[in-house]
C-alpha cells in the first residue's frame, strides 16, 4: 500500500523559512516523479513543484520560482520542499503526492503551513 | 498556461440524483483529464484519470468522457458518500499541472 507522510509543517514569521518532509512507502521510491500541490484555507489546489525520480528534472509554479527548493533523498524515500522567503498568501496545507504519468495517483495526508507575524 | 474552467461551482443534488460536473481548458493542450473528489479536512482522491479510466476500487458510478473540447465528470446515482467538492487537473507538460476551481456538491 503506497504511504506518504508529510511533516514539518508550522507557524512561522513573514520572511521566515520551514521544511517539509514527505516520507514515502509502498512503491519503487526511486521510480516516481513527487510533486508538492497546497490548498490555502477554503480555496482550491495549486500546484507548486515537481521533481523526477533521479532529479534530473524539477519544476516550480510561477508563484514560488526563487523562495522555493525541491529536493529528493532516494535512500530515504523522502521528498522535501525548503521554502524561505515565506508570505502570508503561503498559508495552506501543503500535500504530498506521487505523479502517474498525467496525475496524481496517491497523495498524503498534508502538513500545514501558517505564516503570520 | 492553460486556465481551467468547472461548472457549476455549487451543485445542490439529492441521494439518487444523476450529477454532471464539467471542465473546460481555455485552450485544449491535451486529451488527457483527471477529477479527483475531496471532501472536508481531507486530502484529495484521484477518480478517474486519461479522461475516462476509473482508478481502481472507485465505484461504477463515477464516469469521465469528453465531447469536443469539454470535460465531463457524471455520477450515474448520487450516494451519501459522494457529497464533496470535485477538482479536474489537466497536464499540460511535465512540469504544470492546473487544477480546476472546483465543484462542491451538496445536499439539496
Amino acid at each position: 500500500e503506497v504511504q506518504l507522510l508529510e511533516s514539518g509543517g508550522d507557524l512561522v514569521q513573514p520572511g521566515g523559512s520551514l521544511r517539509l518532509s514527505c516520507a514515502a512507502s509502498g512503491f519503487i521510491f526511486n521510480d516516481y516523479a513527487m510533486n508538492w500541490v497546497r490548498q490555502a484555507p477554503g480555496k482550491g489546489l495549486e500546484w507548486v513543484s515537481a521533481i523526477s525520480g533521479s532529479s534530473g528534472g524539477i519544476y516550480y509554479a510561477d508563484s514560488v520560482k526563487g523562495r522555493f527548493t525541491i529536493s529528493r533523498d532516494n535512500s530515504k524515500k523522502t521528498v522535501y520542499l525548503q521554502m524561505d522567503s515565506l508570505r502570508a498568501d503561503d498559508t495552506a496545507v501543503y500535500y504530498c503526492a506521487k505523479r502517474g504519468p498525467w496525475e496524481l495517483t496517491n497523495w498524503g495526508q498534508g502538513t500545514l503551513v501558517t505564516v503570520s507575524s | 498556461d492553460s486556465q481551467m474552467t468547472q461548472s457549476p461551482s455549487t451543485l445542490s443534488a439529492s441521494v439518487g440524483d444523476r450529477v454532471t460536473i464539467t471542465c473546460r481548458a481555455s485552450h485544449s493542450v491535451s486529451n488527457w483529464l483527471a477529477w479527483y473528489q475531496q471532501k472536508p479536512g481531507k486530502a484529495p482522491k484521484l477518480l478517474i484519470y486519461k479522461t475516462s479510466t476509473l482508478e481502481s476500487g472507485v465505484p461504477s458510478r463515477f464516469s469521465g468522457s469528453l465531447s469536443g473540447t469539454e470535460f465531463t465528470l457524471t455520477i450515474s446515482s448520487l450516494q451519501p458518500d459522494d457529497f464533496a467538492t470535485y477538482y479536474c487537473q489537466q497536464y499540460e507538460t511535465y512540469s504544470l499541472f492546473t487544477f480546476g476551481p472546483g465543484t462542491k456538491v451538496d445536499v439539496k
